[in-house]
């Protein structure tokens, strides 16, 4: 199973909504990811998460929280979000090799398609 | 620094062989993908190569790197209309702190 789940597939909310993007996988990877993808672009890295403590923080905006409640779950909270950050919200996870999360092959969800009114 | 370079656009017809380039830096990368996005879809990963292979074949699918000229190409066989997505060429630099590095993607269109 190389599945990996986001929810919700679609959102829409206002500059002052508070809501939250899920991801899930049952593959046993120790890392995951959180990537934003503007139309026609490559995705572009957000957060890492490793062994659920967070090792990368790619200059984000404090708008967008990551969290990671266990080993399957990886939960993207956002808060006062702004219009240019509508995009596709990608998760992704990989294995942790000798403690490395890079040089790790990452498997993608479907997505989440954020629209900030 | 680290940066993947592919072409924009392809453009073949149903049953051709479609060929989609790459070239990337960093000769330490230990290995390179390739993705596949459909419209409005997540990426799905469609192949990898290691860095110390020359070629992958997964049926369709051939891959082939030159680690000399830091090459790396996607070759697929028969193509068909379903193959229309966006292709993108990825590497993963050796060394702490970064993730994937994708390159802009290439739009392969095919034509019935």
């Amino acid at each position: 199973d190389t599945e990996v789940t986001q929810t919700p597939k679609h959102l829409v909310m206002g500059m002052t909504n508070k809501k939250s993007l899920k991801c899930e996988q049952h593959m046993g990877h120790r890392a995951m990811y959180w990537y934003k993808q503007k139309a026609k672009k490559p995705p572009e890295l957000m957060f890492v998460y490793s062994y659920e403590k967070l090792s990368i923080n790619e200059s984000v905006p404090s708008r967008f929280s990551p969290e990671c409640p266990n080993s399957s779950l990886l939960n993207l909270h956002l808060h006062a979000l702004q219009p240019e950050d509508s995009a596709l919200y990608l998760c992704a996870s990989s294995q942790v090799n000798s403690g490395r999360t890079y040089g790790e092959t990452q498997y993608f969800g479907p997505g989440t398609r954020l629209l900030v009114l | 620094g680290e940066d993947v370079e592919q072409s924009l656009f392809l453009s073949v017809r149903e049953g051709d062989s479609s060929v989609i380039n790459c070239t990337y830096t960093d000769s330490s990368s230990t290995y390179l993908y390739w993705y596949k996005q459909e419209p409005g879809a997540g990426l799905q990963l469609l192949t990898y190569i290691f860095s110390n292979m020359d070629m992958k074949q997964d049926q369709r699918l051939t891959v082939l790197l030159n680690k000399k000229d830091k090459h790396l190409s996607l070759r697929i066989a028969d193509t068909q209309t379903g193959d229309s997505a966006i292709y993108f060429c990825a590497e993963t630099p050796n060394q702490a702190g970064t993730a994937l590095i994708f390159g802009k993607g290439t739009t392969l269109s095919v034509s019935s």
